[in-house]
């Protein structure tokens, strides 16, 4: 069964930085590429990320292209987020997903950014 | 870049069939696959249809996904509306840079 746990999320204070885990079991986590998505409270799913299955590509939104970035360990199953300059419009719920087209989904941990 | 646009909201009855469409701004809707999730109230999205048409393991046929090039959108077809049907459906695509983009979701609500 493929299991995609994130972590991570807490208060912080504007301007602050987070760092978000995902640990992956059930699959080949080194043959699958990898997304973030976030949903900000009542509100559409927004694409924040994508890394290749080797790490070697990433891509991001424009919306925090300069702040975000994206890594992965295949010898632990893990990805991760490095969030920066955190505003309050960054708070929201952050889904990691597996595949090329997120073909299975997290639960979730929670952003808030508040002072 | 393009947009996905979709109805905010569609409600149709238990037993009946409803489609939800998805269109793109710009460019050609079959330039890259168009994906379809569902996201139950307080639970994570999960997908319905994925590669335009494809029906991943364990979604029940009632769900179909098309799409029409005259029109640039894709389509979700819901068919004998159950109760638990009601969710978020999302369409979702990406563009020739790779990155993703989902549309703004249609609250299904089945009456």
């Amino acid at each position: 069964e493929v299991q995609l746990v994130e972590s991570g999320g807490m208060v912080v204070r504007p301007g602050g930085s987070l760092r978000l885990s995902c640990v992956a079991s059930g699959f080949s986590f080194p043959d699958h590429d990898m997304h973030w998505v976030r949903q900000a409270p009542g509100k559409g799913l927004e694409w924040i990320s994508l890394i290749s299955w080797e790490g070697a590509n990433t891509y991001y939104a424009d919306s925090v292209k300069g702040r975000f970035t994206v890594s992965r360990d295949n010898s632990k199953n893990s990805l991760y987020l490095q969030i920066n300059g955190l505003t309050a419009d960054d708070s929201g719920l952050y889904y990691c997903a597996s595949g090329t087209h997120l073909d299975f989904w997290g639960h979730g941990t929670p952003v808030t950014v508040s002072s | 870049n393009f947009l996905l646009i979709q109805p905010h909201s569609v409600s149709e009855s238990p037993g009946k069939t409803v489609t939800i469409s998805c269109t793109r701004s710009s460019g050609n809707i079959a330039s890259s696959y168009v994906q379809w999730f569902q996201q139950r109230p307080g639970s994570s999205p999960t997908t319905v249809i994925s590669e335009d048409t494809r029906r991943p393991s364990g979604v029940p046929d009632r769900f179909s996904g098309s799409i029409d090039i005259s029109s640039n959108s894709a389509s979700l077809t819901i068919s004998g509306l159950r109760p638990e049907d009601e969710a978020d459906y999302y369409c979702q695509s990406y563009d020739r840079t790779n990155q993703r983009l989902f549309g703004g979701g249609t609250k299904l609500t089945v009456l």
